[in-house]
């Protein structure tokens, strides 16, 4: 079956520190790759997106490019702020499920960032 | 544009009761599917619904269970509610496998 395993946290760093969290996918068809963030309280927003293989989704400073090769989708940012303290996630949604008439997203555990001052 | 809207925003019921939630999707998307959020299981799909047909349906009892109305708004019900149903319950609604807009979540505790 379909699943996603992120770096787990929490993470901490300084403000403008640089910002990885490795996230890594098995599926069974072509899957699109999302990162959605949550912030205390709250539902889930979509942060970025990449549809297909060497694909790069990028928003407010983050980019995590489509790597089909290692089945990632590693999520970066140069420098982080304090207000990008939250918790993100790494999801999948398969063309095989939705090829058979169904769109879900399968998600990693998640990985909470925090960034000082 | 408006966005999901998950009603209510908090619930608290006692075990053995039963709760409905009500997700409002964007207008236009056909598809609305529910997810449990809870800290030892992280988010977990529950079922999708197209047209007010379940299409899929994820690793939840019988007691979880969900219908479509014409307008595309979706409710899910769970009846005798165990203290482990605590949990944040979003929905999401799509046009497409490649958009998924979140509601705000119901957060539900049960005493």
């Amino acid at each position: 079956g379909d699943s996603v395993t992120q770096m787990e946290g929490p993470v901490t760093l300084s403000e403008e520190a640089f910002l990885t969290i490795n996230c890594t996918y098995t599926a069974t068809g072509y899957p699109s790759l999302f990162w959605y963030v949550q912030y205390p309280g709250e539902g889930l927003q979509l942060l970025l997106k990449a549809t297909k293989a060497d694909d790069k989704g990028s928003n407010k400073g983050f980019e995590a490019t489509y790597r089909k090769e290692t089945t990632s989708f590693h999520l970066e940012k140069g420098s982080v702020q304090v207000s990008d303290s939250a918790v993100y996630f790494c999801a999948l949604s398969d063309n095989a499920r939705s090829g058979a008439g169904s769109y879900q997203l399968t998600f990693g555990k998640g990985t909470k960032l925090s960034v000082i001052p | 544009k408006a966005g999901v809207t998950q009603t209510p925003r908090y619930l608290i019921k006692t075990r053995g009761q039963q709760v409905t939630l009500s997700c409002s999707p964007i207008s236009g998307h056909r598809s609305v599917s529910w997810y449990q959020q809870t800290p030892g299981q992280g988010l977990q799909f529950l079922f999708e619904y197209f047209s007010e047909t379940q299409r899929n349906k994820g690793n939840f009892p019988g007691r979880f269970s969900g219908r479509q109305f014409s307008n595309s708004r979706s409710e899910m019900n769970v009846s005798t509610l165990e203290l482990g149903d605590s949990a944040l319950y979003l929905c999401a609604s799509s046009l497409s496998r490649d958009g998924y807009t979140f509601g705000s979540g119901t957060r539900l505790t049960v005493v």
